[in-house]
């Protein structure tokens, strides 16, 4: 059981570059959310959806873009990188319910130069 | 989004002291979790609260859901060399969103 696995691991891009940052879970979690983490703010949510095929806005929506096609994958593009997104990038699910809270992945290291 | 203010928001400690950090909103929630997130990784759960008033434990960790259901608090009892991490609350207003807060950040001295 590999629970959510992120890739990559780590990436440098350059301004005004796009990447797809991949998130899959094999735990047939209903809701699948991206937070991003930055120094002394704790973790900050993106984008998050309750099932495949929809999707809703978090804190921190602009400049990314997301996508539920299916129950597993959940990714999440950066239409055009900037230096304020230089960030640790962390994908999570629950069950519908989420009272047990989330599972997290191990993360990805962005720097955008 | 909602606030959620952890402290203290960094701790020194030596191997064998007990640890006390607490985290307050102006929101009253539902539900209280702790994480505990080791360098390069993501956060695990460790206690999950869900009425005001409950206090948990963990092994060595204790948990309280405040009972105004504002705060929270988590107590680490005889700390040791692998405590050393960031340590998140996060509360559930409703639905399925849990908000962050900042983070405490533990190093404990062998």
């Amino acid at each position: 059981n590999a629970g959510v696995t992120q890739t990559p691991k780590f990436q440098v891009l350059k301004t005004g570059q796009s990447m797809t940052l991949q998130c899959a879970q094999d735990m047939n979690h209903e809701y699948m959310s991206w937070y991003r983490q930055d120094p002394g703010m704790g973790l900050r949510l993106i984008h998050y959806s309750v099932g495949a095929g929809i999707t809703d806005q978090g804190e921190v929506p602009n400049g990314y873009n997301v996508s539920r096609s299916t129950t597993e994958d959940f990714p999440l593009r950066l239409l055009s990188a900037a230096p304020s997104q230089t960030s640790v990038y962390f994908c999570a699910s629950s069950p519908w319910t989420g009272v047990y809270g989330y599972t997290f992945g191990s993360g990805t290291r962005l720097t955008v130069v | 989004g909602q606030q959620l203010n952890q402290s203290p928001q960094s701790m020194f400690i030596q191997e064998g002291e007990d640890v006390s950090m607490n985290c307050t909103s102006s929101s009253i929630f539902n539900t209280w979790l702790w994480y505990k997130q080791d360098p390069g990784e993501g956060p695990v759960l460790l206690i999950a609260l869900y009425k005001a008033g409950e206090l948990t434990s963990n092994g060595r960790l204790t948990a309280q859901f405040g009972i105004t259901r504002k705060d929270s608090f988590l107590n680490i009892s005889a700390s040791i060399p692998s405590d050393v991490g960031i340590y998140f609350c996060a509360g559930q207003l409703a639905g399925n969103q849990f908000y962050f807060g900042t983070g405490t950040s533990l190093t404990v001295i062998p």
